[in-house]
């Protein structure tokens, strides 16, 4: 089945420097959808790309889709305390179905 | 929270009880999933329903049971509580779409501590 990988697993920041997770499939994807999900809280949807080489921003936030539609990658620029948070990618896995990948825990150090 | 409620926020069982967590949506999504969040591992699917009283497994589905008598409700069961450390099970609903582009929305989630 389709796998989705992200690293790193961990990411310690200063605040203020900048921050990159990157995706990586086995498999093209259609679509990838970015999800942030805050130390106790749950997972909510920040974007989805659709398009090969697509990139969108939102704020800080950048992110890319790949040429081959098989990555993409989250940078975030000047991170804040409020950038906490686990962040994850997804893509289809099937009829309905969404794989998440494994995640990118990042923490900043004020 | 997008409309979705998960109940209780903590549960204690003791080992090879049977214990049932609520997912109740007011979103008008035809679609509900549940997932175990492992760490390092992010989110595992382990049900998920397009329709009233209609449902598929997931990757991790052993140990588990639903029901989806209701669009609005999609209860989850774990059969088997193991002696494992604390798990936390999300659920989340979406539109019927076109092949995993829905967004999807997520209740607060259960945490389950097995005694």
């Amino acid at each position: 089945g389709q796998q989705v990988m992200q690293i790193p697993q961990y990411q310690h920041v200063q605040e203020g420097e900048d921050f990159t997770t990157y995706c990586n499939s086995s498999t093209t994807l259609s679509n990838i959808q970015w999800y942030k999900q805050r130390p106790g809280g749950h997972p909510v949807f920040l974007i989805q790309l659709v398009k090969s080489g697509e990139v969108k921003k939102q704020k800080r936030l950048t992110f890319q889709f790949g040429e081959a539609k098989k990555n993409s990658s989250l940078h975030i620029t000047a991170t804040q305390t409020t950038d906490v948070g686990t962040y994850f990618c997804a893509g289809p896995g099937g009829y309905q179905k969404v794989t998440f990948g494994t995640g990118t825990k990042l923490q900043v150090i004020p | 929270d997008g409309g979705i409620t998960q109940s209780p926020k903590y549960l204690f069982r003791k080992e090879g009880q049977n214990v049932t967590l609520s997912c109740e949506q007011n979103l008008n999504h035809d679609a509900m999933y549940w997932y175990r969040q492992d760490p390092g591992q992010g989110l595992r699917l382990i049900y998920y329903s397009q329709i009233v009283n209609d449902f598929q497994k997931g990757d991790i589905a052993e140990g588990y049971s639903v029901s989806r008598e209701k669009k609005e409700s999609f209860p989850l069961t774990v059969t088997s509580a193991k002696k494992n450390p604390t798990d936390f099970y999300l659920c989340a609903s979406s539109r019927l779409g076109n092949l995993g582009k829905e967004t999807q929305y997520f209740g607060p989630g259960t945490r389950l501590l097995v005694l």
